[in-house]
Protein backbone atom coordinates (compact mmCIF):
# COMPACT_ATOMS: atom_id res chain seq x y z
CA UNK A 1 0.00 0.00 0.00
CA UNK A 2 1.71 3.30 -1.37
CA UNK A 3 -0.91 5.47 -1.08
CA UNK A 4 -1.56 8.62 0.95
CA UNK A 5 -5.66 8.85 1.33
CA UNK A 6 -7.13 12.40 2.40
CA UNK A 7 -11.06 12.85 2.66
CA UNK A 8 -12.95 14.71 1.34
CA UNK A 9 -11.88 15.59 -1.87
CA UNK A 10 -13.59 18.79 -1.77
CA UNK A 11 -15.25 20.62 0.40
CA UNK A 12 -17.58 23.82 0.73
CA UNK A 13 -17.84 25.69 3.92
CA UNK A 14 -19.23 29.07 5.26
CA UNK A 15 -16.83 31.48 7.20
CA UNK A 16 -18.50 29.74 10.91
CA UNK A 17 -18.33 26.47 9.97
CA UNK A 18 -15.91 23.62 11.44
CA UNK A 19 -14.66 21.05 9.24
CA UNK A 20 -12.12 18.72 9.34
CA UNK A 21 -9.65 17.19 6.45
CA UNK A 22 -8.39 14.04 7.54
CA UNK A 23 -5.18 12.04 6.06
CA UNK A 24 -4.45 8.75 6.33
CA UNK A 25 -1.02 6.49 5.30
CA UNK A 26 0.03 2.58 5.89
CA UNK A 27 2.90 3.02 4.43
CA UNK A 28 4.93 3.15 7.97
CA UNK A 29 6.37 6.25 7.52
CA UNK A 30 6.88 8.51 10.86
CA UNK A 31 6.68 12.33 9.60
CA UNK A 32 3.58 13.57 7.82
CA UNK A 33 2.89 17.16 6.75
CA UNK A 34 -0.12 19.31 5.89
CA UNK A 35 0.39 21.81 2.42
CA UNK A 36 -1.20 24.69 1.18
CA UNK A 37 -1.33 25.19 -2.69
CA UNK A 38 -2.58 27.99 -4.37
CA UNK A 39 -3.36 28.48 -8.27
CA UNK A 40 0.07 28.36 -9.50
CA UNK A 41 1.77 28.17 -6.57
CA UNK A 42 4.19 25.94 -5.70
CA UNK A 43 3.26 24.03 -2.50
CA UNK A 44 3.51 25.94 0.67
CA UNK A 45 4.53 23.83 4.01
CA UNK A 46 2.18 24.39 6.82
CA UNK A 47 2.65 21.82 9.66
CA UNK A 48 4.80 19.07 9.80
CA UNK A 49 4.62 16.01 12.47
CA UNK A 50 7.43 13.66 13.13
CA UNK A 51 6.65 10.62 15.47
CA UNK A 52 3.15 12.01 16.22
CA UNK A 53 4.91 15.17 17.35
CA UNK A 54 4.25 18.60 16.16
CA UNK A 55 7.56 19.74 14.79
CA UNK A 56 7.03 22.47 12.65
CA UNK A 57 4.29 25.70 12.60
CA UNK A 58 5.04 27.66 10.07
CA UNK A 59 3.60 30.52 11.63
CA UNK A 60 0.28 29.43 10.19
CA UNK A 61 -3.37 31.23 12.14
CA UNK A 62 -4.41 29.62 14.57
CA UNK A 63 -8.06 29.07 12.59
CA UNK A 64 -5.86 26.05 10.98
CA UNK A 65 -5.77 23.24 14.16
CA UNK A 66 -3.40 19.96 13.11
CA UNK A 67 -3.93 16.91 14.75
CA UNK A 68 -2.28 13.76 14.93
CA UNK A 69 -4.17 11.21 16.60
CA UNK A 70 -1.35 8.23 15.46
CA UNK A 71 1.10 7.35 13.23
CA UNK A 72 -1.02 6.60 10.62
CA UNK A 73 -3.62 9.95 10.47
CA UNK A 74 -3.22 12.97 10.46
CA UNK A 75 -6.29 15.84 10.37
CA UNK A 76 -6.87 19.60 10.08
CA UNK A 77 -9.12 21.03 11.94
CA UNK A 78 -10.89 24.44 10.38
CA UNK A 79 -12.54 26.78 11.68
CA UNK A 80 -13.66 30.48 11.07
CA UNK A 81 -11.92 30.29 7.79
CA UNK A 82 -11.86 33.30 5.49
CA UNK A 83 -12.08 33.00 1.41
CA UNK A 84 -7.88 33.30 0.55
CA UNK A 85 -7.81 30.10 2.45
CA UNK A 86 -9.90 28.51 -0.30
CA UNK A 87 -7.36 26.40 -1.80
CA UNK A 88 -5.72 23.05 -2.63
CA UNK A 89 -4.84 20.96 0.92
CA UNK A 90 -2.38 18.48 0.17
CA UNK A 91 -1.26 16.06 2.78
CA UNK A 92 1.84 13.88 2.02
CA UNK A 93 4.16 11.50 4.77
CA UNK A 94 7.32 10.11 4.66
CA UNK A 95 10.14 8.01 6.35
CA UNK A 96 12.19 10.52 9.05
CA UNK A 97 15.54 8.95 9.21
CA UNK A 98 16.63 9.13 5.97
CA UNK A 99 16.94 12.02 3.17
CA UNK A 100 16.71 9.52 0.54
CA UNK A 101 13.13 9.88 0.21
CA UNK A 102 10.85 12.21 -1.20
CA UNK A 103 7.41 13.12 -0.06
CA UNK A 104 4.26 10.85 -0.90
CA UNK A 105 1.17 13.32 -1.35
CA UNK A 106 -1.88 12.66 -1.20
CA UNK A 107 -4.74 13.43 -3.74
CA UNK A 108 -5.71 16.89 -2.13
CA UNK A 109 -8.65 18.36 -0.43
CA UNK A 110 -10.08 20.98 -2.47
CA UNK A 111 -11.38 23.87 -0.39
CA UNK A 112 -13.57 26.38 -0.83
CA UNK A 113 -14.39 29.00 1.55
CA UNK A 114 -17.80 31.53 0.87
CA UNK B 1 17.21 31.15 3.75
CA UNK B 2 17.35 27.85 1.11
CA UNK B 3 16.47 28.75 -2.05
CA UNK B 4 15.46 26.63 -5.10
CA UNK B 5 14.64 28.80 -8.48
CA UNK B 6 13.01 26.95 -11.59
CA UNK B 7 12.33 29.18 -14.72
CA UNK B 8 8.52 28.86 -14.88
CA UNK B 9 8.30 28.93 -18.14
CA UNK B 10 5.88 27.87 -20.09
CA UNK B 11 8.22 25.85 -21.66
CA UNK B 12 6.55 24.28 -25.43
CA UNK B 13 8.31 21.60 -27.15
CA UNK B 14 7.66 19.28 -30.27
CA UNK B 15 5.70 15.45 -29.55
CA UNK B 16 8.99 13.80 -29.96
CA UNK B 17 11.55 16.08 -28.96
CA UNK B 18 13.27 15.93 -25.99
CA UNK B 19 12.41 18.34 -22.93
CA UNK B 20 14.96 19.94 -20.39
CA UNK B 21 13.98 20.93 -17.34
CA UNK B 22 16.14 23.02 -15.13
CA UNK B 23 16.52 23.81 -11.42
CA UNK B 24 19.46 25.84 -9.33
CA UNK B 25 19.77 25.90 -5.50
CA UNK B 26 21.70 27.77 -3.09
CA UNK B 27 22.46 25.95 -0.39
CA UNK B 28 25.63 23.96 -1.30
CA UNK B 29 24.78 21.53 1.40
CA UNK B 30 21.48 20.12 -0.01
CA UNK B 31 21.93 16.32 -0.38
CA UNK B 32 18.76 14.89 -1.72
CA UNK B 33 16.75 16.27 -4.92
CA UNK B 34 13.60 15.60 -6.78
CA UNK B 35 11.25 16.26 -9.54
CA UNK B 36 7.67 15.95 -9.42
CA UNK B 37 5.02 16.45 -12.17
CA UNK B 38 1.41 17.71 -11.16
CA UNK B 39 -1.17 17.69 -13.51
CA UNK B 40 -3.63 20.90 -13.61
CA UNK B 41 -6.18 20.55 -10.21
CA UNK B 42 -4.25 17.53 -9.14
CA UNK B 43 -1.00 16.50 -6.30
CA UNK B 44 1.95 16.22 -7.12
CA UNK B 45 3.62 13.16 -8.23
CA UNK B 46 6.90 12.08 -7.43
CA UNK B 47 9.11 11.16 -10.82
CA UNK B 48 12.65 10.88 -10.48
CA UNK B 49 14.93 11.37 -7.14
CA UNK B 50 18.53 11.87 -7.24
CA UNK B 51 21.51 11.93 -4.83
CA UNK B 52 24.68 11.88 -6.63
CA UNK B 53 26.82 13.93 -8.93
CA UNK B 54 25.68 12.61 -12.42
CA UNK B 55 22.66 11.12 -14.56
CA UNK B 56 20.31 9.17 -13.47
CA UNK B 57 17.80 7.37 -15.83
CA UNK B 58 14.51 5.98 -15.94
CA UNK B 59 12.22 5.30 -18.73
CA UNK B 60 11.85 7.96 -20.71
CA UNK B 61 13.34 10.65 -18.01
CA UNK B 62 16.72 11.31 -17.23
CA UNK B 63 17.84 13.27 -13.93
CA UNK B 64 21.36 15.09 -13.70
CA UNK B 65 22.89 16.13 -10.66
CA UNK B 66 26.19 19.18 -10.74
CA UNK B 67 26.84 19.84 -7.05
CA UNK B 68 29.91 22.07 -7.76
CA UNK B 69 27.08 23.82 -10.17
CA UNK B 70 24.37 23.46 -7.91
CA UNK B 71 22.27 22.62 -10.71
CA UNK B 72 19.57 19.64 -11.52
CA UNK B 73 18.04 19.04 -14.42
CA UNK B 74 15.40 16.50 -16.08
CA UNK B 75 15.54 15.55 -19.57
CA UNK B 76 11.92 13.99 -20.71
CA UNK B 77 13.13 12.14 -24.12
CA UNK B 78 10.34 11.18 -26.52
CA UNK B 79 8.26 13.86 -25.30
CA UNK B 80 4.56 12.91 -25.13
CA UNK B 81 1.22 15.55 -25.05
CA UNK B 82 0.75 13.33 -21.88
CA UNK B 83 3.89 14.97 -20.53
CA UNK B 84 2.06 18.10 -20.33
CA UNK B 85 2.44 19.53 -16.94
CA UNK B 86 4.10 21.86 -14.62
CA UNK B 87 7.45 19.81 -12.95
CA UNK B 88 8.09 20.79 -9.57
CA UNK B 89 12.37 21.06 -8.60
CA UNK B 90 12.15 19.92 -4.73
CA UNK B 91 15.49 20.19 -2.45
CA UNK B 92 16.10 18.63 0.60
CA UNK B 93 19.07 19.41 3.05
CA UNK B 94 19.54 16.42 6.02
CA UNK B 95 15.79 15.79 7.24
CA UNK B 96 14.65 19.30 6.89
CA UNK B 97 11.72 19.73 5.08
CA UNK B 98 11.71 19.81 1.55
CA UNK B 99 12.22 23.25 -0.15
CA UNK B 100 10.30 23.36 -3.87
CA UNK B 101 11.06 25.62 -6.68
CA UNK B 102 7.81 27.25 -8.58
CA UNK B 103 7.65 25.27 -11.05
CA UNK B 104 8.46 24.86 -14.78
CA UNK B 105 4.97 24.62 -16.67
CA UNK B 106 5.84 22.23 -19.61
CA UNK B 107 3.39 21.76 -22.32
CA UNK B 108 4.20 19.25 -25.18
CA UNK B 109 2.40 20.24 -29.00
CA UNK B 110 1.54 17.29 -30.95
Amino acid sequence: DTEVTQTPKHLVMGMTNKKSLKCEQHMGHRAMYWYKQKAKKPPELMFVYSYEKLSINESVPSRFSPECPNSSLLNLHLHALQPEDSALYLCASSQVSTVRYGYTFGSGTRLTVV
Amino acid sequence: QKEVEQNSGPLSVPEGAIASLNCTYSDRGSQSFFWYRQYSGKSPELIMSIYSNGDKEDGRFTAQLNKASQYVSLLIRDSQPSDSATYLCAVRFGNEKLTFGTGTRLTIIP
